[in-house]
């Protein structure tokens, strides 16, 4: 079965050091891939996604995302985190069963901003 | 704009009661999902409609129930049945039933159980 990990259930970084949020999939064809963020009592925002072609994409807000089908992972990174960032983070896999589509998330990681 | 609201934001349900919780999008997306989130456990699929009149189950369909009369609403009823449905409840839609351009989130509405 589809699924995808986040290692991390909360990380705490500095403001203006660099941020890596882990995320693993496990799905047998090449996968769609997302990050979304989510503020307090607030629903999902799409960071990025990636379905083909270049593994190092850009999204909103200064982060990037590569993916590495050796290693199964897309892991999300920013060179400088702000005080605004703190937030839950998902990773998502887009999955697909019998012509039904549609996406599985992680558990997510949250991450706190300290000045 | 266009985008998905969800009402109420906040609702509080007393035991044995059944409550519906709405979802209206006018972005003219033809599927449409709801998931329900509890801390730790990220989010996850309670229903979904790809098409008006048709609905399939998601992991946790237990105690819920949806209609979707309409392309714009898919509204969620919380029945009586579903033993802890104090959640975080998020409604999301999709341009078409691929996952190629992902979801668009509610702001969602957060059930207590009184």
């Amino acid at each position: 079965a589809q699924s995808v990990t986040q290692p991390d259930i909360h990380i705490t970084v500095s403001e203006g050091a660099s941020l890596e949020l882990r995320c693993n999939y496990s799905y047998g064809a090449t996968p769609y891939l997302f990050w979304y963020v989510q503020s307090p009592g607030q629903g999902l925002q799409l960071l990025l996604k990636y379905f083909s072609g270049d593994t190092l994409v850009q999204g909103i807000k200064g982060f990037e995302a590569e993916f590495k089908r050796s290693q199964s992972s897309f892991n999300l990174r920013k060179p400088s985190v702000h005080w605004s960032d703190a937030a839950e983070y998902f990773c998502a896999v887009g999955t697909s069963n019998f012509g039904n589509e549609k996406l599985t998330f992680g558990t997510g990681t949250r991450l706190t901003i300290i000045p | 704009d266009g985008g998905i609201t969800q009402s109420p934001k906040y609702l509080f349900r007393k035991e044995g009661q059944n409550v519906t919780l709405s979802c209206e999008q006018n972005l003219n997306h033809d599927a449409m999902y709801w998931y329900r989130q509890d801390p730790g456990q990220g989010l996850r699929l309670i229903y979904y409609s790809q098409i008006v009149n048709d609905f399939q189950k998601g992991d946790i369909a237990e105690g819920y129930s949806v209609s979707r009369e309409k392309k714009e609403s898919f509204p969620l009823t919380v029945t009586s049945a579903q033993k802890n449905p104090t959640a975080f409840y998020l409604c999301a839609s999709s341009i078409d039933t691929t996952v190629n351009y992902g979801y668009t989130f509610g702001s969602g509405t957060r059930l207590t159980v009184v």
